[in-house]
């Protein structure tokens, strides 16, 4: 079975500033696909960033990057120069069986 | 643009009525299609994963009766709702997986039964 933990449910981030929301996930498949998922409050599901388990390098897309530590199960989301926008619900989740993770409400502070 | 279209967005209707839900992806093909339920400032829970030409596969406690799945195509899914009541308000979301391409979403239905 898989599994996604999202241990944060909030976070507060000054604009400008970067965070990093926490993922940890579990499954016994020696290989496997994590992805972040952003969701407004619109409801939609933007696709962020995807890494691969046998991927040699973290992903990176923009301000978006994946500090994946693959003997800790971690897949944590950086989030470079949080601007406004960026105030939203983020998933980790896996593909397999897409298993999301509880989800993490991230709010920007101006 | 999009690549998986839902629809409607919003449904209101009353208690008993039936309401079927569309969800298209619009330039792949989508060998599974999997439909979720969303209460408000909670995870996705998945509901369904269906795949083009068999029935669907339904999670632990979802009524396969209630929630009529169909998968004709290799482009569109859709989710019915029968005989609605209260109690099914909720957001619906679909999502499309085709070859090695991450999940692509549709954007939602908010269903609200009076």
């Amino acid at each position: 079975a898989q599994k996604i933990t999202q241990t944060q449910p909030g976070m507060f981030v000054q604009e400008k500033e970067a965070v990093t929301l926490d993922c940890t996930y579990d499954t016994s498949d020696p290989s496997y696909g994590l992805f972040w998922y952003k969701q407004p409050s619109s409801g939609e599901m933007i696709f962020l960033i995807y890494q691969g388990s046998y991927d040699q390098q973290n992903a990176t897309e923009g301000r978006y990057s994946l500090n994946f530590q693959k003997a800790r199960k971690s897949a944590n989301l950086v989030i470079s120069a949080s601007q406004l926008g960026d105030s939203a619900m983020y998933f980790c989740a896996m593909r397999e069986r897409v298993v999301f993770g509880a989800g993490t409400i991230l709010r920007v502070k101006s | 643009g999009a690549v998986v279209s839902q629809h409607p967005s919003r449904v209101i209707c009353k208690s008993g009525t039936s309401v079927k839900i569309e969800c298209r992806s619009l330039d792949f093909q989508a060998t599974t299609m999997f439909w979720y339920r969303q209460f408000p400032k909670q995870s996705l829970m998945l509901m369904a994963t269906s795949n083009e030409g068999s029935k669907a596969t339904y999670e632990q406690g979802v009524e396969k009766d209630k929630f009529l799945i169909n998968h004709a195509s290799l482009t569109l899914s859709t989710l019915t709702v029968t005989s609605a009541h209260p109690e099914d308000s909720s957001f619906y979301i679909c999502s499309a997986l085709g070859g090695t391409q991450p999940q692509h979403f549709g954007d939602g239905t908010r269903l609200s039964i009076l």
